[in-house]
């Protein structure tokens, strides 16, 4: 199947630093890349929606300026957590999806743990 | 909105043995797909297997299957042959025709399989 990979897969910063997260899709083009969030033992929320060359799309109750998306091209993208605070620890998934219309699936990146201390 | 439950936080089985899991959901579309995704503890989600709303045939992949029942709007997944490998959080997710652009995901189920 398709693959998407993440980097860094764990990252501690300071509070008050940026921590910036890339998704790759390494062997096809994503139009759209999903960012998700995921709190121990618990399930995905979806953050955004990453639509190449264009603005993202946010959930309700995600601060966009916090979180800043930006998906420059059709197999990356990437996700600015600004002036983290530990408040911001978790982990965070990205997903693309691969081909044309809705043939449904989504893949997955390892995900990247962020700790801020 | 759409919402996906899964009743069930834990469960654990016999290696070898059969296991199902419970997923319901709740939506005014007609026309949507709903997944099953398993996450081991190496964090990153599978895909185990999807089932399109339209078809009433009940996919099954390997030692895979779901009973998707769409008046009811259920969708359980059925483990055969249990194996320690299946050890992980399973997730119901749904996703709506035809923008498909957001996967909805329910609350997960950690599974144990025991030797």
């Amino acid at each position: 199947g398709a693959v998407v990979s993440q980097h860094p897969s764990r990252v501690i910063c300071k509070s008050g630093t940026s921590v910036k997260i890339e998704c790759r899709s390494l062997d096809f083009q994503a139009t759209t890349m999903f960012w998700y969030r995921q709190f121990p033992k618990q399930s995905l929320m979806l953050m955004a929606t990453s639509n190449e060359g264009s603005k993202a799309t946010y959930e309700q109750g995600v601060e966009k300026d916090k979180f800043l998306i930006n998906h420059a091209s059709l197999t990356l993208s990437t996700l600015t957590v600004t002036s983290a605070h530990p408040e911001d620890s978790s982990f965070y998934i990205c997903s693309a999806r691969s081909g044309q219309g809705i043939t449904g699936e989504l893949f997955f990146g390892e995900g990247s743990r962020l700790t801020v201390l | 909105a759409q919402t996906v439950t899964q009743s069930q936080p834990e469960m654990s089985v016999q290696e070898a043995e059969t296991v199902t899991l419970s997923c319901t959901y709740d939506t005014s579309e007609n026309n949507y797909y709903l997944f099953w995704y398993k996450q081991p503890p190496s964090r990153q989600m599978i895909l185990v297997i999807r089932q399109e709303a339209y078809k009433q045939q009940n996919a099954t992949e390997n030692r895979f299957s779901v009973n998707f029942q769409k008046a009811a709007k259920s969708f359980s997944l059925k483990i055969s042959d249990s194996q320690l490998g299946d050890t992980a959080m399973y997730f119901c997710a749904f996703m709506k025709r035809p923008t498909g652009n957001q996967f909805y995901f329910g609350t997960g189920t950690s599974l144990t399989v025991i030797p």
